[in-house]
């Protein structure tokens, strides 16, 4: 079945500094991801779609300056949470469509907790 | 306003009882995905139902879309531990303009106590 690698899976910085998730689809292309966060016990809350080639399409109240989103080929994708604080500590997961036919299921990654000190 | 209205939140039962998990919505949906997810790791898809009125079986686990694609659920027979998680109901919404966005439910967490 597909499979989708995120890594790392988890990792610990200091306030201030930035963190770099990756992303990617292990034996299909994707042209979409998604870029998810979830706090604990709650459900996934989208912060954007990550295109291919092009700009990524960010949820409302996501600010693109501080979650970089990079799709540069269609097997990756990187969520870079610049300038972290403690409030951004989370669980980030990410998700791809390995085709485009009617109820195609999204795959998932395993997460990255992130965890700003 | 949550798209999708997921209910319970949370369920806290004993082996052996039989529960039911609703996804309500008002609009119509394409398709909708039940997902199971463990602390720590990534939803994992358990079905798709795309055709209203589908009922789909995977072993305890019964799924039903409803007959206008605005509702799911998802019932566990006999519920063991191991069915204890974190459940998520989640849909593609007709005539999205956003492809695979999906709408995710608030989730329920089920404990089956032994």
């Amino acid at each position: 079945g597909a499979v989708v690698s995120q890594h790392p899976s988890w990792v610990i910085c200091k306030s201030g500094t930035s963190v770099k998730i990756e992303c990617r689809s292990l034996d299909f292309q994707a042209t979409t991801m998604f870029w998810y966060r979830q706090f604990p016990k709650q459900s996934l809350m989208l912060m954007a779609t990550s295109n291919e080639g092009s700009k990524a399409t960010y949820e409302q109240g996501v600010e693109k300056d501080k979650f970089l989103i990079n799709h540069a080929s269609l097997t990756l994708s990187t969520l870079t949470v610049t300038s972290a604080h403690p409030e951004d500590s989370s669980f980030y997961i990410c998700s791809a469509r390995q085709d485009r036919g009617l109820g195609s299921p999204l795959h998932f990654g395993n997460g990255t907790r992130l965890t700003v000190t | 306003t949550q798209l999708l209205e997921q209910s319970p939140q949370f369920l806290s039962i004993q082996e052996g009882e039989n529960l039911t998990v609703y996804c309500n919505s008002s609009s119509v949906f394409s398709s909708l995905q039940w997902y199971r997810q463990e602390p720590g790791e990534g939803p994992v898809l358990l079905v798709t139902v795309v055709t209203g009125g589908e009922v789909k079986k995977l072993k305890r686990l019964t799924f039903q879309f409803g007959d206008a694609r605005k509702d799911s659920s998802l019932h566990i027979t006999a519920a063991q531990p191991g069915d204890t998680g974190l459940y998520l109901c989640a849909g593609k919404r007709a005539g999205g303009t956003s492809y695979g966005k999906l709408t995710f439910g608030q989730g329920t967490i089920l404990t089956v106590h032994p």
